[in-house]
């Protein structure tokens, strides 16, 4: 079936420092969503990309979609204590029928 | 805010006591979902229902039983769960299922099975 995976699974930064999380998927996807946890908090809708290379910003987070829609990237430059949590992504089959979220990768940000 | 409801926050329960996990939603959306979060696990989705209807069940076990008496709101039975069982449910919304629609979730309930 159908697996996600993110590395790295855990990420301690100074703050200020920049920060990626990496995306890959066994089989191509439709799209890919990203979300964030924030400790003892719930998952929230970041983004969702859907084009091959496709790339979008926001603020100082970068979202990238992989030219074989099968890996994505997270990158946020000059990390700040509020961006600790848990990012995750998630993705759709080609065919919209599974959607599979991957095991996050927890950012620490030392102050 | 969440627009999607969960209560209760928390629960503790026994292995033999039934109990139900209640979810609302205010988006106006067709699909709800309940996730189970444990640590060091991926989200793992348990139920999904699209129009009230129910269009996966991801080999959960028995003791779990999801409600949809309309769109907006969604139930999990609980009975004779299981010390293992102890996670966050998690339950999620989206305008539609299927490739598109993000998903919104609720602040979710934290499970202990004493």
């Amino acid at each position: 079936g159908q697996q996600v995976m993110q590395i790295p699974q855990y990420q301690h930064v100074q703050e200020g420092e920049d920060f990626t999380t990496y995306c890959n998927s066994s089989t191509t996807l439709s799209n890919i969503q990203w979300y964030k946890q924030r400790p003892g908090g719930h998952p929230v809708f970041l983004i969702q990309l859907v084009k091959s290379g496709e790339v979008k910003k926001q603020k100082r987070l970068t979202f990238q979609f992989g030219e074989a829609k099968k890996n994505s990237s997270l990158h946020i430059t000059a990390t700040q204590t509020t961006d600790v949590g848990t990012y995750f992504c998630a993705g759709w089959d080609n065919y919209g029928q599974n959607f599979v979220f991957g095991p996050g990768t927890r950012l620490s940000v030392l102050p | 805010e969440t627009g999607v409801t969960q209560t209760p926050r928390h629960l503790v329960m026994g292995m033999t006591n039934k109990k139900s996990l209640k979810c609302e939603q205010h988006l106006g959306h067709n699909a709800m979902y309940w996730y189970k979060q444990s640590a060091k696990k991926p989200l793992e989705l348990m139920f999904v229902y699209n129009f009230k209807e129910q269009t996966e069940n991801n080999s959960v076990p028995s003791r779990f039983s999801p409600e949809c008496p309309n769109s907006s709101h969604l139930f999990l039975h609980l009975h004779t769960l299981q010390p293992e069982d102890s996670a966050l449910y998690l339950c999620a919304s989206s305008q539609d299922q299927g490739a598109g629609s993000p998903l919104h979730f609720g602040n979710g309930t934290r499970l202990t099975v004493t």
